[in-house]
């Protein structure tokens, strides 16, 4: 079955210091993976995505991501937090069909 | 560019009236729009998939008479909420894709989602 685990439900950090969120996914076939943050009572944003090639994808707002198929992990990281990173973090998992399907979801909050 | 609305932003109505949700790609031609129900601190479950011309492909479990999506145009698709109860309130977030290139898995480009409240 198609699935997206997202393990950590709400995370806490310092500003400033370094961030990881992790997501893992089952997919069947070449999977395209997302992350998306959605700030409350808005859309969501794509950070970045992975399709292929290079397995280290930079995003906006500084981050980046690692695709390990060994692991099936597609982790997000951000050397440094800022404050208005505080958000709702979404990992998604699409294939050809365009049809993407979402983890439960990180909340990040991050204290002065 | 890229970018996709969503009206009303927010809308109350009474049990049993009918709501329509408004979804445009403002700036690029859409081919493929989908329609996502959040709950409250959770997930985005997808309700269904509209391509410009012919019938939404609801997920299971969706209602097809209650969610009626209609994709008329390249920059619209309307989700309209029949007979509203006091469940479907949640929030709903449109997405819209351009035109498939090459066969990749196209970027979602998302509204910023309707808050639906049914009394």
């Amino acid at each position: 079955a198609q699935s997206v685990t997202q393990p950590d439900i709400h995370i806490t950090v310092s500003e400033g210091a370094s961030l990881e969120l992790r997501c893992n996914y089952s997919y069947g076939a070449t999977p395209y993976l997302f992350w998306y943050v959605q700030s409350p009572g808005q859309g969501l944003q794509l950070l970045l995505k992975y399709f292929s090639g290079d397995t280290l994808v930079q995003g906006i707002k500084g981050f980046e991501a690692e695709f390990k198929r060994s692991q099936s992990s597609f982790n997000l990281r951000k050397p440094s937090v800022h404050w208005s990173d505080a958000a709702e973090y979404f990992c998604a998992v699409g294939g050809a069909t365009d049809k993407l399907i979402f983890g439960t979801g990180t909340r990040l909050q991050v204290f002065p | 560019g890229a970018v996709v609305s969503q009206h009303p932003s927010w809308v109350i109505c009474k049990s049993g009236t009918s709501v329509k949700i408004e979804c445009r790609s403002l700036d690029f031609q859409a081919t493929t729009m989908f329609w996502y129900r959040q709950f409250p601190k959770q997930s985005l479950m997808l309700m269904a998939t509209s391509n410009e011309g012919s019938k939404a492909t609801y997920e299971q479990g969706v209602e097809k008479d209650k969610f009626l999506i209609n994709h008329a145009s390249l920059t619209l698709s309307t989700l309209t909420v029949t007979s509203a109860h006091p469940e479907d309130s949640s929030f709903y977030i449109c997405s819209a894709s351009p035109p498939r290139a090459g066969g990749l898995n196209n970027e979602q480009f998302f509204g910023p989602g309707t808050r639906l409240t049914v009394l």
